[in-house]
C-alpha cells in the first residue's frame, strides 16, 4: 500500500512569487493536514480538510490556502513568497477526523 | 495560549531500560492526544493516541502512553528500551476547536 506521496520533494523559488505543493494520500484516506516544520517554530499546523471540505486552519496569513479535490488528492498554495516561508512543508492523510494521521516525506521548500 | 511542552530535548536510556518521554500540555476543554515518531531519514509516524476512556493507551512497536487529566500530561512509555527506538519523538494535541499543536520533540537514545 502506498504511502503518502508529496511532490515535489524539493523546491526553490524567488520572493514574491507562488507555488503549490501537491499530496497524494493513501488510498481510502479522506483526512488530509498539512503542517510547517521549521527549525525554529517546530511543527505548526496549517489546515485540515475532510471530504473536500476545509474543517479547521491554523493561525497562517490568507496568503497559505488549500483545496482538496474529490479524490482526496490535496494542494496547497502560497501566494506572495516570504523568505520566512522556506520550510519543511509537511502533509498526512487519516481515514477520518481523530484518526492518528500518516506523514509524506515533505516538500522543502526555499525561497531565496 | 494553547500549547504543548516536551521538557526535555534528550533522553538517554540503556537498552533494556524503561524509557519515558515527557509530554505536557495547555489547551482548554477535552483534547485529543497523539505521539508521533520520526526515524533517520523517515517521515512521522503514528504511534497511538488517547481519546476518552482507560487513561493508559497501548500503541505500535510496544509503547504505550498514560494520560494524567489533573497533571495535563501525557507521558509515553516503554518497558525495555531497544536500540531501534532511537528517534525523534513528538507529542501533539488537538483542541476542542480541531486546532492541532505539537511539541518540539525529544530525540531518543537507546544505548547499547
Amino acid at each position: 500500500k502506498a504511502g503518502v506521496t508529496q511532490t515535489p520533494r524539493y523546491l526553490i523559488k524567488t520572493r514574491g512569487q507562488q507555488v503549490t505543493l501537491s499530496c497524494s494520500p493513501i488510498s481510502g484516506h479522506r483526512s488530509v493536514s498539512w503542517y510547517q516544520q521549521t527549525p525554529g517554530q517546530g511543527l505548526q499546523f496549517l489546515f485540515e480538510y475532510f471530504s473536500e471540505t476545509q474543517r479547521n486552519k491554523g493561525n497562517f496569513p490568507g496568503r497559505f490556502s488549500g483545496r482538496q479535490f474529490s479524490n482526496s488528492r490535496s494542494e496547497m498554495n502560497v501566494s506572495t513568497l516570504e523568505l520566512g516561508d522556506s520550510a519543511l512543508y509537511l502533509c498526512a492523510s487519516s481515514f477520518s477526523l481523530n484518526y492518528g494521521y500518516t506523514f509524506g516525506s515533505g516538500t522543502r521548500l526555499t525561497v531565496v | 495560549a494553547q500549547s504543548v511542552a516536551q521538557p526535555e530535548d534528550q533522553v538517554n536510556v540503556a537498552e533494556g531500560n524503561p524509557l519515558t518521554v515527557k509530554c505536557t500540555y495547555s489547551v482548554s476543554g477535552n483534547p485529543y492526544l497523539f505521539w508521533y515518531v520520526q526515524y533517520p531519514n523517515r517521515g512521522l509516524q503514528f504511534l497511538l493516541k488517547y481519546i476518552t476512556g482507560d487513561n493508559l493507551v497501548k500503541g505500535s512497536y510496544g509503547f504505550e502512553a498514560e494520560f494524567n487529566k489533573s497533571q495535563t500530561s501525557f507521558h509515553l512509555k516503554k518497558p525495555s528500551a531497544l536500540v531501534s527506538d532511537s528517534a525523534l519523538y513528538f507529542c501533539a494535541v488537538r483542541d476542542e476547536g480541531n486546532q492541532f499543536y505539537f511539541g518540539t520533540g525529544t530525540s531518543l537514545t537507546v544505548i547499547p
